[in-house]
């Protein structure tokens, strides 16, 4: 069964420091990889995509994916307290099936 | 990047009746949408995937009948709950587009 595994947390970062979440999928042929923010009773939304091998940064935010050694991580600097939320990754296997982790919780301490 | 809409956000209903609840793509047409179903301090759980003009598919274990998926045109799928009951009070979420973007969720409460 193809999995998406994410340490559940919580996961706690001083502010202003560089939080580092991390995520193993098991599809060797997974395309596409997304991370997600959810803040408790919303629904998620999308923080960035990585299609490639290497690093992809948007603002804060930096995503960085590993084919060989089937890992995405996702490291937000300058963390805020507002960064405080549950980040989800989702993988699209080689089906186009997109596959969820369960979540790491992150707590941003002031 | 796309935006999908869901309505109601809220909903609170008495056990026994249907509550029907709309996803709609603002800006994009969508032949597949999905719906999920979230419970506290729990992940997304995949309930079906909504195709325009055909019917949907249920992932192993969800009640078809129960959970009626409607996609009847390329910017609107509707999920209706039939003769809920408090069990199915849970958090609803739709998404659409190849990167999937989410609206907004709908809170059922089924009292």
């Amino acid at each position: 069964q193809k999995e998406v595994e994410q340490n559940s947390g919580p996961l706690s970062v001083p502010e202003g420091a560089i939080a580092s979440l991390n995520c193993t999928y098991s599809d060797r042929g997974s395309q596409s990889f997304f991370w997600y923010r959810q803040y408790s009773g919303k629904s998620p939304e999308l923080i960035m995509f990585i299609y490639s091998n290497g690093d992809k940064e948007d603002g804060r935010f930096t995503a960085q994916l590993n084919k060989a050694s089937q890992y995405v991580s996702l490291l937000i600097r300058d963390s805020q307290p507002s960064d405080s939320a549950t980040y989800l990754c989702a993988v699209k296997d080689s089906n186009y099936q997109l596959i969820w982790g369960a979540g790491t919780k992150l707590i941003i301490k002031p | 990047g796309a935006v999908v809409s869901q309505h109601p956000s809220r909903v609170i209903c008495k056990s026994g009746t249907s509550v029907k609840i709309e996803c709609r793509s603002l800006d994009f047409q969508a032949t597949t949408m999905f719906w999920y179903r979230q419970f506290p301090k729990q992940s997304l759980m995949l309930m079906a995937t909504s195709n325009e003009g055909s019917k949907a598919t249920y992932e192993q274990g969800v009640e078809k009948d129960k959970f009626l998926i409607n996609h009847a045109s390329l910017t609107l799928s509707t999920l209706t709950v039939t003769s809920a009951h408090p069990e199915d009070s849970s958090f609803y979420i739709c998404s659409a587009s190849a990167v999937p973007f989410f609206g907004q969720g709908t809170r059922l409460t089924v009292v």
